[in-house]
C-alpha cells in the first residue's frame, strides 16, 4: 500500500515563529488532506489540497503532486497552534485514507 | 456544515461486556463512514468502511465478529466492540465524506470515543 511519511516528527517553536511541515507519498494521489489534531482528540480539517496551492489565514498549504509531496506553511505561529498535524491521503479512485506519520508540534511562550 | 458526531466521548467497562459507539452526519447525508483506530502517540489506522445499507468492508487484520458495524441510515452508523478486552482500550474515531456541494471524498471527523476496558 502507499507510504505516507511526515517530518519532522517533533517541533518546538517559539510563539510567533513560522514553521514548514512535509508530508511525502509514495504513490499518486486523488486527494490529500491536512488536519490539526487539537490536545482533546478532535481532527480539524485544514486543507483539501490533492493539487496546487491554498491559504487561510497565517495557514497555507502547497501540494505538488507529480513530485508526490505536500507542504503546509504555518506563520506568526500561537499556543493554540499546538498539536499533531496529519495529512492524508486517498490513491486510485477509492475514497479510503492513509494516515501520515504526524508532526507533533508544541508553541511555547 | 459537515459536522460529525459521537457518542458517547469517553466510555469505561469491564473486559467482557459490548460498547456500542454511535457516529452521526448531523447536517449532510453520508452513504459512506468510516471508523478508524488510534493509539496513543501514534496515527490513525482505518479499521473499516460503514457502507449504508450493506455490509461493512473490513481492513486486513480486523476481525469483523469483534468489530461490528451497522449502517442503518444515511446519518448514522454503529461501531460495537464486543466482548472487549483490555487490549481493546483506544481511541475510536469515525468520518463521513463527501457531503453535497463539497469536494469529492473529502472527509470529516467525530470527536472520537475514548474507550477504557478494564
Amino acid at each position: 500500500g502507499i507510504q505516507v511519511e511526515q517530518s519532522p516528527p517533533d517541533l518546538i517553536l517559539q510563539e510567533g515563529a513560522n514553521s514548514t511541515l512535509r508530508c511525502n507519498f509514495s504513490d499518486s494521489v486523488n486527494n490529500l488532506q491536512w488536519f490539526h489534531q487539537n490536545p482533546w482528540g478532535q481532527l480539524i480539517n485544514l486543507f483539501y489540497i490533492p493539487s496546487g496551492t491554498k491559504q487561510n489565514g497565517r495557514l497555507s498549504a502547497t501540494t505538488v503532486a507529480t513530485e508526490r509531496y505536500s507542504l503546509l506553511y504555518i506563520s506568526s505561529s500561537q499556543t493554540t497552534d499546538s498539536g499533531v498535524y496529519f495529512c492524508a491521503v486517498c490513491t486510485g479512485g477509492g475514497n479510503k485514507l492513509t494516515f501520515g506519520t504526524g508532526t507533533q508540534l508544541k508553541v511555547e511562550l | 456544515g459537515a459536522v460529525v458526531s459521537q457518542h458517547p466521548s469517553r466510555v469505561i467497562c469491564k473486559s467482557g461486556t459490548s460498547v456500542k459507539i454511535e457516529c452521526r452526519s448531523l447536517d449532510f447525508q453520508a452513504t459512506t463512514m468510516f471508523w478508524y483506530r488510534q493509539f496513543p502517540k501514534q496515527s490513525l489506522m482505518l479499521m473499516a468502511t460503514s457502507n449504508e445499507g450493506s455490509k461493512a468492508t473490513y481492513e486486513q487484520g480486523v476481525e469483523k465478529d469483534k468489530f461490528l458495524i451497522n449502517h442503518a441510515s444515511l446519518t448514522l452508523s454503529t461501531l460495537t466492540v464486543t466482548s472487549a478486552h483490555p487490549e481493546d482500550s483506544s481511541f475510536y474515531i469515525c468520518s463521513a465524506g463527501n457531503p453535497r456541494g463539497g469536494n469529492y471524498n473529502e472527509q470529516f471527523f467525530g470527536p472520537g470515543t475514548r474507550l477504557t476496558v478494564l
